[in-house]
């Protein structure tokens, strides 16, 4: 049973670029979950998400940065127009259906560099 | 709110125990435990869902104390795999899916 996967691990983009980040959630998981950690930092929360739905967003930043989570294929960080603050690891972490206070499980991140 | 977590750093010799805190102001609902290697994913611990529920996996067990709002993590002989940093999450008092990390305990264990 593959673990949760995210694409790509490293990302380096100039400033005024888009990112696009990828996420696919452990086989039969259906909620997603983004975090970021600065360097030296701790996880803090972005966004949740159920297919096609965003269930809670208050932790993400009110522009530029979007995420979705479509019927069909992985759940998509993006952020636009990279500024070198958003330099950091964007991790998602899955957990199945049912009570959402079941155990979120991380993938290996994507480190995202802005030069 | 972001809970608490004591201390900050700790070095151990092999063999020796430690015990880490994670406390919050607000009411707990749930707690959960990740551990963090350099560069790498969190992995997961162990949850606590309720008041003075304890858990066990291995040498690393855990203790949940709602009246108190803390959560203790205890590792047992420590062992060179438990180096990295512990991270305790929240959900607080309603079940959003949204987990509030702690700003994490780094390990270090020593030969």
């Amino acid at each position: 049973n593959a673990g949760v996967m995210q694409n790509p691990r490293h990302l380096v983009r100039r400033r005024g670029q888009e990112a696009r980040l990828r996420c696919s959630p452990m086989k039969g998981h259906s909620h997603v979950y983004w975090y970021r950690q600065l360097p030296e930092e701790g996880l803090k929360f972005m966004v949740y998400l159920q297919k096609e739905n965003i269930i809670d967003e208050s932790g993400m930043p009110k522009e530029r940065f979007s995420a979705e989570f479509p019927k069909e294929g992985p759940s998509i960080l993006r952020i636009q127009q990279v500024v070198r603050g958003d330099s950091a690891a964007y991790f998602c972490a899955s957990s199945p259906p049912g009570t959402s206070i079941n155990t979120q499980y991380f993938g290996p991140g994507t480190r995202l560099t802005v030069l | 709110q972001q809970p608490v977590q004591s201390p900050q750093a700790v070095i151990l010799r092999e063999g020796e125990d430690a015990v880490i805190n994670c406390s919050s102001s607000k009411a707990l609902y749930s707690v959960h435990w990740y551990r963090q290697k350099h560069g790498e994913a969190p992995v997961f611990l162990m949850i606590l869902l309720k008041g003075g529920e304890q858990k066990g996996h291995e040498k690393i067990s855990a203790s949940f104390n709602e009246k108190k709002q803390q959560s203790s993590l205890y590792l047992t002989a420590s062992q060179l795999s438990y180096s990295g940093t512990y991270f305790c999450g929240t959900f607080g008092s309603s079940n959003t899916g949204k987990l509030i990390f702690g700003q994490g305990t780094t390990l270090q264990v020593k030969p």
